[in-house]
């Protein structure tokens, strides 16, 4: 598959760890927060969302925390598994209803 | 699979010649996005459609265009092409518009590479 080559942030980890991947935004207007995972010659896969009037949302095997104070965001996974090594990508609403995407922190889950 | 589809998966062509990518959104989707991804800046949103009628325009080159036809299938355009525009291109759907609330769904993207 074809891989997105951006020069990304990379988190390795053992397959059964627990992952912690951050995203830092700027729009203190923003109110709506996703994360994306992107797999190697896929597109962005909607993993899970917050609002700002939130801070921690729990789906499987994911929580999203936000912290606007510092205006930033994090995505655990727990029990790490190799399906999981992709790009992950935090988006802002930014005040509008058109995500703006942070560049991507590049997954890997040795087995 | 997203139920978003994407023609074609690969297109490679050479500066100065124009191209059209097109996508078919999920079935029940009136809005559709069309978005860039380049290696040095990430994605980024282009422009969208709303049941026909352009909707928001995010950072989209005057040489780049766009239409949604009324089956609800899109297309983008992409004239005089230069070096830098090679990229991936990604179509996403949604039910809806104006609210950043309706989870978009992506295509699996168009491979462009401009020689």
């Amino acid at each position: 598959g074809e891989s997105v080559g951006l020069h990304l942030p990379t988190l390795s980890v053992q397959e059964g760890d627990n992952s912690i991947i951050n995203c830092a935004y700027s729009n203190s207007a923003s109110d709506y927060f996703i994360w994306y995972k992107q797999e190697s010659g896929k597109g962005p896969q909607f993993i899970i969302d917050i609002r700002s009037n939130m801070d921690k949302r729990q789906g499987q095997r994911v929580t999203v925390l936000l912290n606007k104070t510092v205006k930033h965001l994090s995505l655990q996974i727990a029990a790490t598994q190799p399906g999981d090594s992709a790009v992950y990508f935090c988006a802002e609403n930014g005040g509008s209803y058109i995500p703006t995407f942070g560049r991507g922190t590049s997954l890997i889950v040795h087995p | 699979d997203s139920g978003v589809t994407q023609t074609p998966k690969h297109l490679i062509t050479a500066t100065g010649q124009r191209v059209t990518l097109r996508c078919s959104p999920r079935s029940g989707d009136l809005s559709v996005y069309w978005y860039q991804q380049s290696l040095d800046q990430g994605l980024q949103f282009l422009i969208q459609y709303y049941n026909g009628e352009e909707r928001a325009k995010g950072n989209i080159l005057e040489r780049f265009s766009a239409q949604q036809f009324p089956d609800l299938h899109s297309e983008l355009n992409l004239s005089s092409l230069e070096l830098g525009d090679s990229a991936l291109y990604f179509c996403a759907s949604s039910v809806g518009a104006g609210t950043p609330y309706n989870e978009q769904f992506f295509g699996p993207g168009t491979r462009l590479t401009v020689l």
